[in-house]
């Protein structure tokens, strides 16, 4: 099976920095992708990571360790708009059947003013 | 318009009740998926399917049925439900191929309750 670990929420000032961490076990890992979805809404693809590193969209960053089985989100500048559940996802998979997600828990990000 | 288009958007059932949730999506992504969204769970997924005909089972799959005859509808039936089967159902679907990100493009939900 997978297991993913993720904190339940996270708080902080807009203009700071925000790491969410994710720690996963899994067979036939892939990648680590990352979604956000506001309330009342649908998920939303953030970013994936299949090799170690850092991959930066903007003011979001994403890192993988897959050696650790360990990722985070980095939020830069963080916006009022910023407040949102995001939710790691491992993909796993191979060959043909790649392509399946599942999800962490989702932390909950309250940006204040 | 082009997208993933999930319908009913909410309903309301009874215990026992057979209750299909319809997902369209006219991107011919190959794959599709059903999950099930609960306070304190996330995301779980229920059943997903890699091409036309070919379905197989998620992480939760007790209680669900799917079928996907064409590319761009993949159904899930709730053959008697159950009040714990009252969540919010997300439809997605992704072209994933081995070199891409995977990303799943989402439904905007079906908000099930079964009273």
């Amino acid at each position: 099976g997978q297991s993913l670990e993720q904190p339940s929420e996270v708080t902080a000032v807009e203009g700071a920095i925000v790491q969410i961490n994710c720690t996963y076990q899994t067979s036939g890992f892939y990648g680590l992708s990352w979604y956000q979805q506001h309330d009342g809404g649908a998920p939303t693809f953030l970013s994936y990571n299949a090799l170690d590193g850092l991959e930066e969209t903007g003011r979001f960053s994403s890192f993988l360790s897959r050696s650790d089985s360990y990722g985070y989100l980095l939020l830069q500048e963080l916006q009022m708009k910023d407040s949102a559940s995001y939710f790691c996802a491992v993909r796993v998979g191979r060959g043909s059947t790649l392509g399946r997600l599942y999800f962490g828990r989702g932390t909950q990000l309250t940006v204040w003013p | 318009d082009a997208g993933i288009t999930q319908s009913p958007r909410y309903k309301i059932t009874e215990t026992g009740r057979q209750v299909t949730l319809m997902c369209h999506q006219t991107w011919s992504h190959s794959y599709m998926f059903w999950y099930r969204q609960d306070l304190g769970h996330g995301l779980r997924l229920i059943y997903y399917s890699a091409a036309a005909d070919i379905t197989d089972k998620g992480e939760v799959p007790d209680g669900y049925v799917v079928s996907r005859s064409k590319t761009e509808n993949f159904p899930l039936t709730l053959e008697s439900a159950t009040r714990s089967q009252t969540s919010v159902y997300f439809c997605a679907s992704s072209e994933a191929r081995g070199s891409g990100t995977g990303e799943l493009f989402f439904g905007e939900g079906s908000r099930l309750t079964v009273l």
